[in-house]
C-alpha cells in the first residue's frame, strides 16, 4: 500500500497569508495526487486533481503542484472561508489513499 | 444536477447486520466509479473502497477487506455498503462519492450516514 504523509497537522495563519500544505508519497504516484477541503459537519469537496488542475469553480487562490513523491496544496492569500480541513488523496491501480489531513485555522 | 443522497442516520448494536445506501441521480450510473470512505469520530478520511456498476467489479482497500462488502442495484441507480456482523469499532460517518469519468479524483459526494454501534 501507499502510504501518504501529509505536512503540518495544523496550521495557523492570517487573513492574507500564502499558506503551503505538504504531502508525500512513499512511491512513486506520477500525478495522480488530488486535495479536497473538508468543512465541519460536512461531506469534503475536491478542490484540485491530478496534481495541479483546479477543479471547476473553485477560487483561483487555490495551486497545486508536484510530481513523482513530492506535491504541495497552497492558498495564495488566506481567506476567512479557507478555514478547514484538507487532505491530499493518492491514486494508484484502483487504490486510494488519503493523508492524515492539515487542520487550517485563522491567527 | 448530479446527486448521491445517502440513507439517513443508524443505532445498532454489536453484531447486527446493516446495509446503508446511495442514490445516485443525474447522470449514467453505470460507467462511473462510486466508493466508500470510513471518518471516524474526530479523525481523517479513510478509504474503504470502489465499485464499477456496470459490471459490480468491487476493489477493497486492504483494512477493510472481508469487513464490508460493497455493492449495487443498477435498477435503482444505488450503491450500497453492508456489513454482517456490526462492532462498535465501526461506529463513524460513510460517505459515498463518485470517481470523475476523466480523471481519479472522486467529484461528487454524499452527505454521509452516521453509524453508531453500541450495546
Amino acid at each position: 500500500d501507499i502510504q501518504m504523509t501529509q505536512s503540518p497537522s495544523s496550521l495557523s495563519a492570517s487573513v492574507g497569508d500564502r499558506v503551503t500544505i505538504t504531502c508525500q508519497a512513499s512511491q512513486d504516484i506520477r500525478k495522480y495526487l488530488n486535495w479536497y477541503q473538508q468543512k465541519p459537519g460536512k461531506a469534503p469537496k475536491l478542490l484540485i486533481y491530478d496534481a495541479s488542475t483546479l477543479e471547476t469553480g473553485v477560487p483561483s487562490r487555490f495551486s497545486g503542484r508536484g510530481f513523482g513523491t513530492d506535491f504541495t496544496l497552497t492558498i495564495s492569500s488566506l481567506q476567512p472561508e479557507d478555514i478547514a480541513m484538507y487532505y491530499c488523496q493518492q491514486y494508484d491501480n484502483l487504490s486510494y489513499t488519503f493523508g492524515q489531513g492539515t487542520k487550517l485555522e485563522i491567527k | 444536477e448530479v446527486q448521491l443522497v445517502q440513507s439517513g442516520a443508524e443505532v445498532k448494536k454489536p453484531g447486527e447486520s446493516l446495509k446503508i445506501s446511495c442514490k445516485t441521480s443525474g447522470y449514467m450510473f453505470t460507467t462511473y466509479w462510486i466508493g466508500w470512505v470510513r471518518q471516524m469520530p474526530g479523525k481523517g478520511l479513510e478509504w474503504m473502497g470502489i465499485i464499477y456498476p456496470g459490471d459490480s467489479d468491487a476493489r477493497y482497500s486492504p483494512s477493510f477487506q472481508g469487513q464490508v462488502t460493497i455493492s449495487v442495484d443498477t435498477s435503482i441507480t444505488t450503491a450500497y455498503l453492508h456489513w454482517s456482523g456490526l462492532k462498535a469499532s465501526d461506529t463513524a460517518m460513510y460517505y459515498c462519492a463518485r470517481r470523475n469519468y476523466y480523471h481519479y479524483a472522486m467529484d461528487v459526494w454524499g452527505e454521509g450516514t452516521a453509524v453508531t454501534v453500541s450495546s
